[in-house]
């Protein structure tokens, strides 16, 4: 069964902290995605990653950073989080190139910034 | 720069009808339409995908339109089941002219199907 683990579903931090989400899909996918979804607001790309070492800033790119050194993995990072960042942290893969892009989703990481 | 509307209101119908969502986008056409079903607290997981070319897409119950005139898509769902009660989310790809496999969503329709 094809999947995509995000480390942690839960995670309550501090305003200021360091904040690491781990991705790892095993379908080897190109392509990777971080996504924040909100109410209201749906979901929003924030980086994204089409090669190992390879990434491009989505929609919303402030306040974050990715990793990509291998393949499988695609990591998240809050440098210094806010309260403005608490929200649902999907993950997501698609395989490179056709005219599918169909996403597999991780189950998300909620994270609460207080 | 491209946008998407879904009808932010719940749906609710009785189980055995048939739901209709819309999905409506303002810009270019994309190269494909995706739709997507997601449960609360889960993953959004991908259910029918429908390129530009096409106007009509079935699987199972579910069956998906793409009228590009109109910019619009229609979900369809046939004898529905309170297990079809979920969020779903309309994909577009954000291309214009090609596909880039990176997608836009819209906000979701929450569908509850009333035994």
């Amino acid at each position: 069964d094809v999947k995509v683990t995000q480390s942690s579903r839960y995670l309550v931090k501090r305003t200021g902290e360091k904040v690491f989400l781990e991705c790892v899909q095993d379908m080897d996918h190109e392509n990777m995605f971080w996504y924040r979804q909100d109410p209201g607001l749906g979901l929003r790309l924030i980086y994204f990653s089409y090669d190992v070492k390879m990434k491009e800033k989505g929609d919303i790119p402030e306040g974050y950073s990715v990793s990509r050194e291998k393949k499988e993995r695609f990591s998240l990072i809050l440098e210094s989080a806010s309260t403005n960042q608490t929200s649902m942290y999907l993950c997501a893969s698609s395989k490179a190139g056709g005219n599918t892009g169909e996403l597999f989703f991780g189950e998300g990481s909620r994270l609460t910034v207080l | 720069s491209q946008k998407i509307e879904q009808n932010s209101e719940a749906l609710n119908i009785q189980e055995g009808k048939t739901a209709t969502l819309t999905c409506n986008y303002t810009n270019y056409s994309p190269a494909y339409l995706q739709w997507y079903r997601q449960d609360p607290g889960r993953g959004p997981v991908f259910l029918l995908l429908i390129r530009e070319n096409e106007k009509e897409k079935r699987k199972e119950r579910l069956k998906v339109t793409f009228d590009t005139t109109l910019k619009q898509s229609l979900f369809h769902i046939t004898a529905s089941q309170p297990a079809d009660s979920a969020t779903y989310l309309c994909a577009l790809d954000m291309g214009y002219g090609g596909a880039t496999n990176k997608l836009i969503f819209g906000t979701g329709t929450l569908l509850a199907v009333q035994p």
